[in-house]
């Protein structure tokens, strides 16, 4: 499968713990976003990588909140001392830099703080 | 930022009618996509139609980006059509995504 990967699909934690998502995306895509999606709502942007460097972030994302993509591969997001509102569904994308830019997105990971 | 429209918000079908779904957005865009999103949570790309009209099976779609809208026609609707269809657009000198609310289609047997 050459798609988009997330880890983990589901992730269950306690209000204050912190937690760490992984995706791996297309291999040739140098492109790389994080987009949230809670119930009833279209996916939000959070951040966004060319290569290893992130060059936006979303006002959505918190000082929780940190990502990051060594060497221009996969990308973790990490968000700290977890709150109720951070349950939600956590996007990955991936698209190639040039004159067809179309994204394809993982599975997602569905956190859900208690 | 720019703004994406879809409607309507819901819609209810019998099997086997068509229908047409809106995407208005309100800046020049480089990029346009169509997504269905699976009851698990994942988008599935149905069109990447920045421009012109599209087809694949019984799915199809066309952009007009001058007057800055796009349609997603769905023909004899299945059960298996039954999901939230998103319009994602890209906008001139950006790199994101930008995502309209999603119309909620439900297909009944």
């Amino acid at each position: 499968d050459t798609g988009v990967s997330q880890n983990p699909r589901h992730k269950i934690t306690k209000r204050g713990q912190n937690v760490t998502f992984r995706c791996d995306p297309i291999s040739e895509h140098n492109r790389l976003y994080w987009y949230r999606q809670t119930l009833g709502q279209g996916p939000e942007f959070l951040t966004y990588f060319q290569n290893e460097a992130q060059l936006e972030k979303s006002r959505l994302l918190s000082d929780r909140f940190s990502a990051e993509r060594p060497k221009g591969s996969f990308s973790t997001l990490e968000i700290q001392r977890t709150e109720q509102g951070d349950s939600a569904m956590y996007l990955c994308a991936s698209s190639l830099q040039g004159r067809v830019t179309e994204a394809f997105f993982g599975q997602g990971t569905r956190l859900t703080v208690v | 930022g720019i703004q994406v429209e879809q409607s309507p918000p819901d819609l209810i079908l019998q099997e086997g009618a068509n229908s047409t779904l809106r995407c208005n957005f309100s800046d020049s865009v480089n990029n346009l996509q169509w997504f269905h999103q699976n009851p698990w949570g994942q988008l599935i790309n149905l069109f990447y139609i920045p421009s012109g009209t599209k087809q694949n099976g019984r799915l199809s779609a066309t952009t007009v980006a001058t007057e800055r809208y796009s349609l997603l026609y769905i023909s004899s609707s299945q059960t298996t059509d039954s999901g939230v269809y998103f319009c994602a657009v890209l906008r001139s000198n950006d790199y994101k995504l930008s995502f309209g609310a999603g119309t909620t289609v439900t297909v009944r047997a």
